[in-house]
């Protein structure tokens, strides 16, 4: 299976804050990247697919990049609804797998 | 707008079969995947695995052994079934559309293993 190894696991921020969160996979996975948030007591929610694409309706302080094995997921400026567990998912090779989590708190 | 709803036993006993079933509406199952991924309360997700329209499935090769998939397209649902559960299956299990990235998720059903 491709571990899919998420830093940091938790991350306190202040709103606007530039936020960053990396993600790596134990083997290439070309663009076949995955970001979701999840709030409290909620489903995921995709952001972004293929590592770079903004899913449609999310706003567009929400980016992603990279390629391979090193991927970031980066929010321009915090807005407390952003409070969430954000997570990576790689759908190159089957089983697809999670990153562990980034928990993401307001400062 | 398509939207999905989780439904089934929300207890089961050790060692017996965990079905859940998924109805989707405002969209028809044709011609997408379809997905189960769970999450034990407090950690991380877990694909289960994914069935195409036509049947077709995949899963994760640590529940392989335990775990089916169907479709049934006349009914616009699919569902899941977790044989000789335990303890480490109790969780929040979410029916999802696509293979993939999930693009549309049911709001979870908890699951719980205990006698």
């Amino acid at each position: 299976d491709i571990q899919m190894t998420q830093s940091p696991s938790s991350l306190s921020a202040s709103v606007g804050d530039r936020v960053t969160i990396t993600c790596q996979a134990s083997q290439d996975i070309n663009n076949y990247l995955n970001w979701y948030q999840q709030k409290p007591g909620k489903a995921p929610k995709l952001l972004i697919y293929d590592a770079s694409n903004l899913e449609t309706g999310v706003p567009s302080r929400f980016s992603g990049s990279g390629s391979g094995t090193d991927f970031t997921f980066t929010i321009s400026s915090l807005q407390p609804e952003d409070i969430a567990t954000y997570y990576c998912q790689q759908s190159h090779n089957l089983p697809y797998t999670f990153g562990q989590g980034t928990k993401l708190e307001i400062k | 707008q398509v939207q999905l709803q989780e439904s089934g036993p929300g207890l089961v006993k050790p060692s017996e079969t965990l079905s859940l079933t998924c109805t989707v509406s405002g969209g028809a199952i044709t011609p997408h995947y379809w997905s189960w991924i769970r999450q034990p309360p407090g950690r991380g997700l877990e694909w289960i695995g994914f069935i195409y329209f036509t049947g077709s499935s995949s899963y994760n090769p640590s529940l392989r052994s335990r775990v089916t998939i169907s479709v049934d397209t006349s009914k616009n649902q699919f569902s899941l079934r977790l044989t000789s559960v335990t303890a480490a299956d109790t969780a929040v299990y979410y029916c999802a559309r696509g293979g993939g990235a999930a693009r549309h998720w049911g709001q979870g059903t908890l699951v719980t293993v205990s006698s």
